[in-house]
């Protein structure tokens, strides 16, 4: 069983649509991911949150939008998406701390199936 | 750059030993982590290695030579369900990480 959530775990939505990803972390982590998974591709970050503040990350295009309500919880917004944008959408946390003994493990959600026709 | 190479696919039968690559390019290094990702599910955390030699773990064993920017899996006694993708990943210097494409094992009976 995984401590990272995922919902949902499919969706396929047209080029105008707007649609939310939800992530959903139970390991009280103060870290949390999104990734981009594509076929043959390595994984493709997107977005981190550490302690609730985001990392900016200028190569992802605007019509991603992510949200972090609080260190639980992290969202994807998604707006007037590309057909190039269909992918596998992960989300993770980590613990991260100032000690050398942080190994920066990824404990990983199952992932949204995402299709933008 | 940075970069991640191992290759894309191997194929091992039921019961043998498999061993897969990974060399990397980075701009500092803070550690060389392997995940295991079966089809449709998540990546999950096999192994860690961050000083130079051999880490055993059961059926799987992770090496690293930082000196030559190499590292292996090691899978022994091959069973079925070892059937997935191995994603190999280095941490840089500022703990980001660094995939690479992954490598699809097919175990054959």
């Amino acid at each position: 069983e995984t401590g990272v959530t995922q919902t949902p775990r499919h969706l396929v939505m047209g080029m105008t649509n707007k649609k939310s990803l939800k992530c959903e972390q139970h390991l009280g982590h103060n870290a949390m991911y999104w990734y981009k998974q594509s076929a043959k591709k390595p994984l493709e970050l997107m977005f981190v949150y550490s302690l609730e503040e985001r990392v900016e990350n200028n190569s992802v295009p605007s019509r991603f939008s992510p949200e972090c309500p609080n260190s639980s919880h992290l969202f994807l917004h998604l707006h007037t998406l590309q057909p190039e944008d269909s992918a596998l959408y992960l989300c993770a946390s980590s613990q991260l701390s100032s000690g050398s003994s942080n190994t920066g493990e990824l404990f990983f959600g199952e992932g949204s199936r995402l299709t933008v026709l | 750059g940075q970069n991640i190479d191992q290759p894309t696919e191997m194929t091992a039968t039921e019961g043998a030993i498999v061993q897969i690559n990974c060399t990397y390019q980075t701009s500092g290094f803070n550690g060389l982590f392997w995940y295991q990702q079966h089809a449709g599910e998540a990546p999950t955390f096999l192994s860690y290695n961050v000083l130079d030699g051999l880490e055993e773990k059961g059926r799987f064993s992770s090496f690293l030579s930082r000196s030559k920017g190499y590292s292996y899996l090691l899978l022994k006694e091959l069973q079925m369900k070892d059937s997935a993708s191995y994603l190999c990943a280095v941490s840089d210097s500022n703990y980001q990480l660094i995939w690479g494409a992954g490598t699809k094992l097919i175990i054959k009976p």
